[in-house]
């Protein structure tokens, strides 16, 4: 079955804690992208891969940090240093697909400090 | 940079009502245009997308939308809305050049009553 998986899906996290939030992909996918999903602001992008061993922040970095060793796994961590970690995240990977590179979307991983 | 704006935060219909969530979109240059859809507890799903030649796209579960260049817009549309279509809707777009990065408005939430 080919797709995005994200886990766990709920994390509990203690103030101060760093946590890391998994993300693999089977679909062969060269990019990789993190986003946050907060209740009306819509998904903003904390960081992207384009290939492995590269990736790059995007517009809120701050407090994350990102890994990409292997192609399927984009793993994200979120730090101490993140002011207000409480969100649901989404892993997507990229693919070319109906003419575009299009992006497709894991389940998401909803994260709650404590 | 670009930038996606969804002015319709909340859309109440009944069902069998027609369908209009709009969308306006900022960058000077060519553009590939995205609608998500989110149902409730689901992935963030492809409705539909455009890239180049027919402005008036189909996509799945009868919706389409329409790319007015002159406009800057791609509203989406359906002509008789269903109960399971209750869901949060996302435009977004990227560059056809450079970095693949998407732009997420903040998002439609349309709930049909039946």
């Amino acid at each position: 079955d080919g797709g995005i998986t994200q886990s766990p899906k709920y994390l509990f996290r203690k103030e101060g804690q760093n946590v890391t939030l998994s993300c693999e992909q089977n679909l062969n996918h060269d990019a990789m992208y993190w986003y946050r999903q907060d209740p009306g602001q819509g998904l903003r992008l904390i960081y992207y891969s384009q290939i492995v061993n590269d990736f790059q922040k995007g517009d809120i970095a701050e407090g994350y940090s990102v890994s990409r060793e292997k192609k399927e796994s984009f793993p994200l961590t979120v730090t101490s240093a993140q002011k207000n970690p409480t969100a649901f995240y989404l892993c997507a990977s990229s693919g070319y697909t109906w003419g575009t590179d299009t992006q497709y979307f894991g389940p998401g991983t909803r994260l709650t400090v404590l | 940079a670009q930038s996606v704006s969804q002015h319709n935060h909340h859309v109440i219909l009944s069902e069998a009502a027609s369908l209009e969530l709009g969308c306006n979109y900022s960058y000077g240059g060519t553009v590939n245009l995205f609608w998500y859809v989110q149902y409730p507890g689901q992935h963030l799903q492809l409705l539909l997308k455009y890239f180049s030649g027919d402005p008036l796209v189909k996509g799945i579960k009868g919706f389409e939308a329409e790319f007015i260049k002159s406009k800057f817009s791609f509203n989406l549309r359906k002509p008789s809305v269903q109960w399971s279509d209750t869901a949060e809707y996302f435009c977004a777009v990227n560059a056809q050049t450079g970095a693949n990065n998407l732009f997420f408005g903040t998002g439609t939430r349309l709930t049909v009553i039946p």
